[in-house]
Order: structure tokens, then C-alpha cells, then sequence
């Protein structure tokens, strides 16, 4: 498996408190991901990075944020988390050989409550 | 916008039944197309992909699938499924972006 990990992997918090996701690889690629999976929806991309600082929105960028400081480390934040933001979150990372893109490995994921 | 289509939402067979599960996409130029798989509990896998070259792509644990260019799909076979498949398979879809885009995903429960 590729080395990614998600912190923390459970967690359950009120709404209108901030929450703040890590996701953390030792690939050295340059894509990173985040998605959530809902029943009926599959994965949606909520945000992407395409190297460090460089970020850009998915389908479902409302009330998150994201920031990439170091090549290893991306982290989600919900800014005052709702509960229709209650799912399951995974990080995927890919990479580039040449010009062609590889495939995404994704991380174990957090299951997120908000009650 | 890109989409990518499961029209089997849950599929429910016996051991050694053969297995197919539709995918279609939206985008008309050129395509990389993947299939995942989500055990119980677990994190997505990769079944399968396809970049060019041979349309009829080999995957790990006897899966294949074929790309139809002229019908836009990637459908997912397995001749004999087995109870250990039991799982949730997305199809997912890179266009010319640097993004993938999920189908919905097909629960396939396999009955001994």
C-alpha cells in the first residue's frame, strides 16, 4: 500500500466548531487529494493540489479550506462544520511520470460526525 | 461538466455467476478510465485501468475490462465471481484535467 496516512481517523464534533483533517504521505507526489463518500453520491473532490501552495477547488469546495505547506502534508479544514458536512473523508495522492498521470492511491479515510 | 455513469446501483449474485457492471462517461476526447474497489471498511483499491493500447484491460483478481470508444463505456467483467468480492466498485474517469471523476459506485453482495 502507499504510504498515507489520516489523522484522526474518527471524530465526532459539535456544529459550528472548526475541524481540521491531515492527511500525510511519504511518496513524494506531487497530487493530492480530498474527497468525501456519501451513500447515492460515490466520491466527490472537494479540493486538489498540484504541488506545494498550489490548490484549486472540486465539485463541493463550499465551507472547506485547504492548505499544502510541505510536499507530505495536506490538510482539510472545515471552518465551522455543519451537519451536512457528517461523512467519510479520504485523502488520494498521484503522481506524473513524464507526461503520463498515474493512478490515485487513496489514504484509510476519517469518519467525521457532527452532530 | 465530465460525468461518469453507473446504471447498476446494487447488484446481488451467486457464487460462480459471472459479473458485469456498466460505466459511462461524458467526455468525448481522449480518456484515462480506472475501476476501483471498496472492500467493507476499507479504503478504494485499484481494480483495473486503462491509458491506450489494447482495449481489453486485465486487472488483479481475474477482473477485466473493455473500453468502447464509439459507445463511451468501460464496462468491468469477472466470468465467475466468488463471495470475497463482495464489495462496492467505482468507475472513475480523467479527462484533460488533473482530476478523476467517480461514478456512484455498484454494491455487489455474492451469496455462497
Amino acid at each position: 500500500d502507499a504510504g498515507i496516512t489520516q489523522s484522526p481517523r474518527h471524530k465526532v464534533t459539535e456544529t459550528g466548531t472548526p475541524v481540521t483533517l491531515r492527511c500525510h504521505q511519504t511518496e513524494n507526489h506531487r497530487y493530492m487529494y480530498w474527497y468525501r463518500q456519501d451513500p447515492g453520491h460515490g466520491l466527490r473532490l472537494i479540493h486538489y493540489s498540484y504541488g506545494v501552495k498550489d490548490t484549486d477547488k472540486g465539485e463541493v469546495s463550499d465551507g472547506y479550506s485547504v492548505s499544502r505547506s510541505k510536499t507530505e502534508d495536506f490538510l482539510l479544514t472545515l471552518e465551522s462544520a455543519t451537519s451536512s458536512q457528517t461523512s467519510v473523508y479520504f485523502c488520494a495522492i498521484s503522481s506524473l511520470a513524464g507526461l503520463t498521470y498515474n493512478e490515485q492511491f487513496f489514504g484509510p479515510g476519517t469518519r467525521l460526525t457532527v452532530l | 461538466a465530465q460525468s461518469v455513469s453507473q446504471h447498476n446501483h446494487h447488484v446481488i449474485l451467486s457464487e460462480a455467476a459471472s459479473l458485469e457492471l456498466g460505466c459511462n462517461y461524458s467526455y468525448g476526447g481522449t480518456v484515462n478510465l480506472f475501476w476501483y474497489v471498496q472492500y467493507p471498511g476499507q479504503h478504494l483499491q485499484l481494480l483495473l485501468k486503462y491509458f491506450s493500447g489494447d482495449p481489453l484491460v486485465k486487472g488483479i483478481k481475474g477482473f477485466e475490462a473493455e473500453f468502447i470508444k464509439s459507445k463511451f463505456s468501460f464496462n468491468l467483467r469477472k466470468p465467475s465471481v466468488q463471495w470475497s468480492d463482495t464489495a462496492e466498485y467505482f468507475c472513475a474517469v480523467k479527462d484533460g484535467t488533473d482530476k478523476l471523476i467517480f461514478g456512484t459506485g455498484t454494491r455487489l453482495q455474492v451469496f455462497p
